[in-house]
């Protein structure tokens, strides 16, 4: 079964607008983290936001924010005022437990639009 | 985030020969390191996930003599693609992880075998 999903077909955002990134996840470990990556056409993986299973606030970093749902099993990422450098492919992941694995969604495709 | 240096970015080998592929943690120590596979338009495969000291451990399906790995030290880890072949040709990318729950990625390397 897959372990992260990511539906949303390539989506095109006009600059200074908010977009959402769609993440759900399947899990049995009480104890995970959920991570969201860029990865622009140059192929780094950038790291962008961490939400751990127990936090209790959305995990918020600068213009990232990470809306987590836990009953709901989402972790959709909020990127607010899109930049044109913002146009890249999304990853979400997730490692459950003590596990040091990273399990990939497939991505989401994002083209900024000025 | 913390920094994590993979070379060569870019590399084109001839056919049957090996290709060592260097991913190094440069601000911090990285107890584990991952390295990926991914393919065009796809998410990241993980091949395997290094410790310091010790032996790798491969996911199913990557043949550990083909692709060796090692991590002599807590900021070096390399990869050696064997006697390549055309089909080895694809994007690697390293990734280490520290005390922390995040993971950094190097910025890749994209190999051709001709």
């Amino acid at each position: 079964a897959q372990k992260i999903t990511q539906t949303q077909p390539g989506m095109f955002v006009q600059e200074k607008e908010a977009v959402t990134l769609d993440c759900t996840y399947d899990t049995s470990d009480q104890s995970y983290g959920l991570f969201w990556y860029k990865q622009p056409s140059s192929g780094e993986m950038i790291f962008l936001i961490y939400q751990g299973s127990y936090d209790e606030q959305n995990a918020t970093e600068g213009r990232y924010s990470l809306n987590f749902q836990k009953a709901r099993k989402s972790a959709n990422l909020v990127i607010s005022a899109s930049q044109l450098g913002d146009s890249a492919m999304y990853f979400c992941a997730m490692r459950e437990g003590s596990s040091n694995r990273l399990a990939f969604g497939k991505g989401n495709q994002v083209v900024v639009i000025p | 985030g913390a920094v994590v240096s993979q070379h060569p970015s870019r590399v084109i080998c001839k056919s049957g020969t090996s290709v060592k592929i260097e991913c190094r943690s440069l601000d911090f120590q990285a107890t584990t390191m991952f390295w990926y596979r991914q393919f065009p338009k796809q998410s990241l495969m993980l091949m395997a996930t290094s410790n310091e000291g010790s032996k790798a451990t491969y996911e199913q399906g990557v043949e550990k003599d083909k692709f060796l790995i090692n991590h002599a030290s807590l900021t070096l880890s390399t990869l050696t693609v064997t006697s390549a072949h055309p089909e080895d040709s694809s994007f690697y990318i390293c990734s280490a992880r520290g005390a922390g729950p995040e993971a950094f990625f190097g910025q890749g390397t994209r190999l051709t075998v001709v």
